[in-house]
């Protein structure tokens, strides 16, 4: 069965480094998603992603956060300053088309350490 | 962010019992709701999902009911077995003119199934 795959599955850094997660969508789903989870707290969404363009984004994806499709099959999601609180595990998902009621499918995450 | 909210962080079941999940919500632009099974280290699995214009969805042991007068939702599983121990999570998509549909995740709660 077709998956969403994250990778790395762990990552630890510094304070102020640029971080660039990854994701492999789905082969045949168009619309991509990151989501993070803060230990404790609630899964939230960040940005959703469409025809090469930001789709939606929350007050939490600010100018520190990036994505992009730099081909036809990664999805990444960049940190340029990464700050302590940006500690937490990064879910991608993507979903075939654009009907509510088509499902989003996650990755198994990155969890981010920032130190 | 208090749009979904599951207001049991655990419960506990016997094995072959009926484990019944409780989800309310606010938001009354919310047409599409989801429930994902997650494992710990692992991303939201899809469960079961059902559309603002159905009160049930059913698949095999799973059932979702939907009470929209209430706002709000159920997940049974009927028999509970011990590897659907896992954490509970009820999301909420609203369908927009623009693409994106991000859900809205509740707090979830710790299913624990005794032998």
């Amino acid at each position: 069965e077709p998956e969403v795959t994250q990778t790395p599955s762990h990552q630890v850094t510094q304070m102020g480094q640029e971080v660039i997660l990854r994701c492999v969508p789905i082969s045949n789903h168009l619309y991509f998603y990151w989501y993070r989870q803060i230990l404790g707290q609630k899964v939230e969404f960040l940005v959703s992603f469409y025809n090469n363009e930001i789709s939606e984004k929350s007050e939490i994806f600010d100018d520190q956060f990036s994505v992009e499709r730099p081909d036809g099959s990664n999805f990444t999601l960049k940190i340029r300053s990464t700050k302590l609180e940006d500690s937490a595990m990064y879910f991608c998902a993507s979903r075939v088309g654009l009907a509510t009621w088509e499902t989003q499918y996650f990755g198994p995450g990155t969890r981010l350490l920032v130190l | 962010d208090q749009q979904v909210k599951q207001n049991s962080p655990s419960l506990s079941v016997q094995e072959g019992r009926i484990s019944i999940l409780n989800c309310d919500y606010t938001n009354s632009m919310f047409d599409y709701f989801l429930w994902y099974k997650k494992y710990p280290a692992e991303g939201p699995t899809f469960l079961i999902s059902i559309s603002s214009i159905k009160d049930k969805n059913e698949d095999g042991r799973f059932t979702v009911f939907l009470n929209k007068s209430a706002k709000h939702l159920s997940l049974h599983i009927v028999p509970s077995q011990p590897g659907d121990s896992a954490v509970y999570f009820c999301a909420a998509s609203a369908n927009r003119e623009t693409s994106g549909s991000r859900l809205t995740f509740g707090e979830g709660t710790q299913l624990t199934v005794n032998p």
